[in-house]
């Protein structure tokens, strides 16, 4: 069964700390799919990144790098310099196929950073 | 760039009243999916449709139905609302309903039942 665990509720840096999201899975298969997502408070949800289950490379996005370890079925999340601006609820989410040819997406319960001036 | 449009934005209803969703997805995308996102929750998958069929089937009630039109809006219906439904509910459209498919969120619609 599909599992995505964050086991941090809040998180509160201040501003110019780096901070790291954590994010664990659990999956059977072995193609599969994980993502991030921000979630400000004015609701949207924006994605961040994706990853394949076969792509282990760590990605540097400017403030923002994922580090994506199977050994350990983690896909942490760091923002390198937080600002105010990144205060946010963060969602992991892992996607895998299905028998009927689509496929389901999960989201963790996310984490609420708060980044203070 | 065009993004996921949903309307309305918010909605408030009464407890056993119906309500309808509307989700406008991003030109050519192909696949729309429905979430429910309760207060202090993560989202939820409802269901998803793919060319006009429905696709997968999530966590949905059966007090609701979604269909996907031949334009590839989708409409969410909910009828015989309860206070439980209080809730976000995002739509997502992708080109083409595979895993590794990106999900664009569309900014939600905020329904309230009183």
């Amino acid at each position: 069964a599909q599992k995505v665990t964050q086991a941090q509720t809040e998180i509160s840096v201040v501003e110019k700390e780096d901070v790291t999201l954590d994010c664990v899975y659990e999956t059977r298969d072995t193609t599969y799919y994980l993502f991030w997502y921000k979630q400000p408070p004015s609701g949207e949800l924006v994605f961040l990144i994706r990853r394949n289950s076969f792509d282990e490379q760590n990605e540097i996005s400017g403030r923002y790098s994922w580090n994506f370890q199977k050994s350990t079925s983690s896909f942490n999340f760091t923002i390198t310099a937080s600002q105010v601006v990144d205060s946010a609820v963060y969602f992991c989410a892992l996607s895998e196929a299905r028998e009927t040819g689509g496929f389901k997406t999960i989201f963790g319960a996310g984490t609420r950073l708060f980044v203070k001036a | 760039a065009a993004g996921v449009i949903q309307s309305p934005r918010h909605l408030i209803k009464e407890k056993r009243e119906t309500a309808t969703l509307k989700c406008y997805p991003i030109p050519r995308h192909d696949t729309v999916y429905w979430y429910q996102q309760g207060p202090g929750q993560d989202p939820q998958f409802l269901i998803s449709f793919y060319e006009k069929m429905q696709s997968d089937k999530g966590s949905i009630p059966d007090r609701f139905s979604a269909q996907q039109f031949s334009d590839y809006h989708s409409e969410l219906n909910m009828s015989s609302l309860e206070l439980g439904d209080s809730a976000l509910y995002f739509c997502a459209s992708s080109s083409g309903r595979g895993a590794w498919n990106e999900q664009f969120f569309g900014p939600g619609t905020r329904l309230t039942v009183l």
